[in-house]
């Protein structure tokens, strides 16, 4: 039972456009959601995180978005970049767990 | 800034040999977890630990056995290895003040 889901396994975006990023989670416990990128070979990177209590939180480039009733999450990434090349993984935790949960993650390809 | 140390980065058993994981956390970080990782599969918690004492257990195999030591290092300990226990080991740290879980690099096991 997927409780992350990542519903698009891959997108392809133009340098300097929007990324958009999707999230969906069915356990209303979950209190804090992360994002990591991840290359290949190397472990996740964290990126940018929110805690259930906010509806946005922003840095530099990217800002993700919680809409808690709708349980969805999105990580924008504004302008994208080639770098920006990876996969991205929605992680979320529920209050009282150690745990991440993680979805599994969507390719983004950023051409110049 | 120091990262997450882990150890060996690449390893190779045969079936029902057993295999020693290493794990360094970044200085002060005094939580430790592991996840294992299959082919096109999403992280998968299997246990944490703080200040020495497990704190979290997810779908760890009986045959795999994890510590925390002194020094905040861990080891996870794989037996009776299978070919299914080929996989991604990620270790990951978090001070006891955030959320976040800061990844190393991982250790590709591979079980022929």
């Amino acid at each position: 039972d997927q409780q992350v889901k990542q519903n698009s396994p891959s997108l392809s975006v133009q340098e300097g456009r929007i990324s958009i990023l999707n999230c969906d989670y069915t356990n209303s416990m979950f209190d804090y959601f992360l994002w990591y990128k991840k290359y290949p070979a190397e472990g996740p990177t964290f990126l940018i995180s929110i805690s259930s209590i906010k509806d946005k939180n922003e840095d530099g480039r990217f800002t993700v978005f919680l809409n808690k009733s709708a349980k969805h999450l999105s990580l924008h990434i504004v302008p994208s970049q080639p770098g920006d090349s990876a996969v991205y993984f929605c992680a979320a935790r529920r209050g009282g767990s150690e745990k991440l949960v993680f979805g599994k993650g969507t390719k983004l390809t950023v051409n110049p | 800034a120091a990262g997450v140390i882990q150890s060996p980065r690449h390893l190779i058993k045969e079936k029902r040999e057993t295999a020693t994981l290493k794990c360094y956390p970044i200085p002060r970080h005094d939580t430790v977890y592991w996840y294992q990782q299959g082919p096109g599969q999403d992280p998968q918690f299997l246990i944490s630990f703080y200040e020495k004492m497990q704190s979290d257990k997810g779908s760890i195999p009986d045959r795999f056995s994890a510590q925390q030591f002194s020094d905040y290092h861990s080891e996870l300990n794989m037996s009776s290895l299978e070919l299914g226990d080929s996989a991604l080991y990620f270790c990951a740290s978090r001070p006891l003040s955030r959320v976040t879980q800061y990844f190393g690099p991982g250790t590709r096991l591979t079980v022929l």
